[in-house]
Parts: structure tokens; sequence; C-alpha cells
């Protein structure tokens, strides 16, 4: 089952572009978050949504923006790309349906160039 | 804000033995501590959740304690198999807040 899609999977940028990463979710779970996850430093929350039309920062959000307009759909744009965050992202959604447990997209990998 | 620890950056042991891999936490007690596995290039996959008025919880060969005393799980990978190697993470949840550890990478050797 496809769950949830991250696209794209890869992608190089340069610095002072805007890129945008989209996750979509097939379990209508009403939770999603973005994560990202660097050497050394494990996942870390940048931002999360309970629901549609809500969103909450995390640990890490400077530099981020999300929407989510709809329950299926969470992107993640960084509006001005810095070297800085160059890492995986992972895309993740919980629900009523998955008993607290939370599931992971394959990751977008960004290069910052 | 919640810290998590997990004990060693990597683990090596012989195919067969029990690897034991440990996740200390600070702050408030989660309600829900969870182990999570991950292999290269891929997304963290679940594997066992235990509630904070659970001591131990079993699936197959996988054994988690959680001990909210001590403030620590420990996740027990027995008979272990080379394919048992990756990297495990733990992660507390209160509420609708995941917090994940480092991870442990662990290699079972043959």
């Amino acid at each position: 089952d496809a769950g949830i899609t991250q696209s794209p999977r890869y992608k190089i940028t340069e610095t002072g572009r805007q890129v945008t990463l989209m996750c979509h979710q097939t379990w209508s779970h009403s939770y999603m978050f973005w994560y990202r996850q660097d050497l050394g430093h494990g996942l870390r929350l940048i931002y999360y949504s309970a629901a549609a039309d809500i969103t909450d920062k995390g640990e890490v959000p400077d530099g981020y923006v999300v929407s989510r307009s709809k329950t299926e759909n969470f992107p993640l744009t960084l509006e001005s790309a810095t070297r800085s965050q160059t890492s995986v992202y992972f895309c993740a959604s919980a629900g009523a349906s998955s008993g607290n447990t939370i599931y992971f997209g394959e990751g977008s990998w960004l290069t910052v160039v | 804000s919640q810290k998590i620890e997990q004990n060693s950056e990597a683990l090596n042991i012989q195919e067969g033995k029990t690897a034991t891999l440990t996740c200390n936490y600070t702050n408030y007690s989660p309600a829900y501590l969870q182990w999570y596995r991950q292999d290269p290039g891929r997304g963290p996959v679940f594997l066992l959740l235990i509630r904070e008025n659970e001591k131990e919880k079993r699936k197959e060969r996988l054994k988690v304690t959680f001990d909210t005393t001590l403030k620590q799980s420990l996740f027990h990978i027995t008979a272990s198999q080379p394919a048992d190697s990756a990297t495990y993470l733990c992660a507390l949840s209160t509420g609708n807040q995941f917090y994940f550890g480092t991870g442990t990478s662990l290699t079972v050797i043959p």
C-alpha cells in the first residue's frame, strides 16, 4: 500500500531558491509531521499539524513554512534555502487508526549548494 | 523539552546473541515509549509500543521494558541475526508530540 509518499525523493537546489517538499498520505490520519534527520542530531521535528488548517511549530521551524489545506497533504516549503538546510526530510503521519504510532515516508534528500 | 539518550552510537554483536539497546529520557514520563527500526536510505519503521503502566512488551524475538522510575527503556533482540542489522530509534510520545533519540546502530556479525 502507498500509505505515505514524499516527492521529490532527491533534490539539489541553490542557495536562496524556494523549494517545496510534498507529502501525501492515504490513511486519513489527522496528524502529520515533518522531521529532518542529520548526523549527530537524530530526527528533529520541524512542524506538525493536528488537522487541516491547524499547524504548529516543532523544535527547528526557522526557515520553513507549512500548510495543510487538505487532510491528506502537508507540503513543506523552504522559502530561501540555505546550506544548513541540506538534510534528509521525513514526512510522517499518525491518527486514531495508527494506535499512537507514527508512520514515516521514505524521505526526501535535499542538497543546497 | 524532552531529552532522549540512546546508549551507544554503535553496537556490534555475534549472531545468535541477545542485543540490548538502552533509551534514557529526562523530564516528564511519556504516555508511550516506542521503538523504531531504520535501514539505510529508508524511513523509520515502527516495531513496538509500550505504555507507561506496562513493564514489559514482547513481539516474537523482540522485548521492550519500561521503567518510569529509572526513566529508562531497554530493547532486546534475542537470537540476533545479520538481518537485524539496522539503526534502532527510541521515541517518546505524550499526546501527539513524538520525540526521537539519535539511534543506536546495531551490527550483527555472522
